[in-house]
């Protein structure tokens, strides 16, 4: 069974570009969500999917970060404009059915904002 | 709110000496625990889980963690390491409140001396 997969696993753009990422996850599973890690610091959830729908965007930093996850199956988070802070590992993690589960996470990818 | 503290920011041990990580949270129901590993190039993986029962879990590569209620601790061990150990660990809690998102310790780095 295929794990999760991101793509690109890195992404070098200037500040003020716009940066696409996608997800794919597990076959099968319905919850799919994103976190983050900025140079250092811990892993920080951004939001989480259920199929198609935003179950929880709490952790999305602010309103240039845009997740999407249509059809219930890949997702894909856009950073438009990019700034320098935003600069960091992605990953993407899936998990199914319901309640508190074991997520498995894909191999991020490393975005770097000049 | 929840939060999860690795007391250790990097660890550098002999091989076949003994490992302690120590983790604690903050988070006064029921959780789920884990702690993630991430070795040079990959991506981060499952390293052992706590959703309920015996509180000492044992995972794999010979590692094992003890669930300490009382002191909101789940603390990371190894009886003797070896250089493939060297890896960036991370602790993580996941709220039976929150059925979305894993709270991520800030890591703590392992480095084996050969």
């Amino acid at each position: 069974e295929a794990g999760v997969t991101q793509f690109p696993s890195h992404s070098v753009i200037e500040k003020g570009q716009t940066v696409t990422l996608r997800c794919d996850p597990i076959s099968g599973h319905d919850n799919l969500y994103w976190y983050r890690r900025v140079m250092g610091k811990e892993i920080k959830f951004l939001l989480h999917f259920v199929k198609e729908s935003k179950q929880d965007e709490s952790g999305m930093p602010n309103n240039r970060f845009l997740a999407e996850r249509t059809g219930g199956t890949y997702s894909t988070l856009k950073v438009q404009p990019a700034e320098l802070e935003d600069s960091g590992v992605y990953f993407c993690a899936s998990s199914q059915g319901t309640g508190p589960l074991e997520q498995f996470f894909g191999p991020g990818t490393r975005l770097t904002v000049l | 709110a929840q939060s999860v503290s690795q007391h250790n920011h990097h660890v550098i041990l002999s091989e076949a000496a003994s490992l302690e990580l120590g983790c604690n949270y903050s988070y006064g129901g029921t959780v789920n625990l884990f702690w993630y590993v991430q070795y040079p190039g990959q991506h981060l993986q499952l390293l052992l889980k706590y959703f309920s029962g015996d509180p000492l879990v044992k995972g794999i590569k010979g590692f094992e963690a003890e669930f300490i209620k009382s002191k909101f601790s789940f603390n990371l061990r190894k009886p003797s390491v070896q250089w493939s150990d060297t890896a960036e660990y991370f602790c993580a809690v996941l709220a039976y409140s929150s059925a979305s998102k894993i709270i991520f310790g800030s890591g703590t780095r392992l480095s084996i001396r050969p």
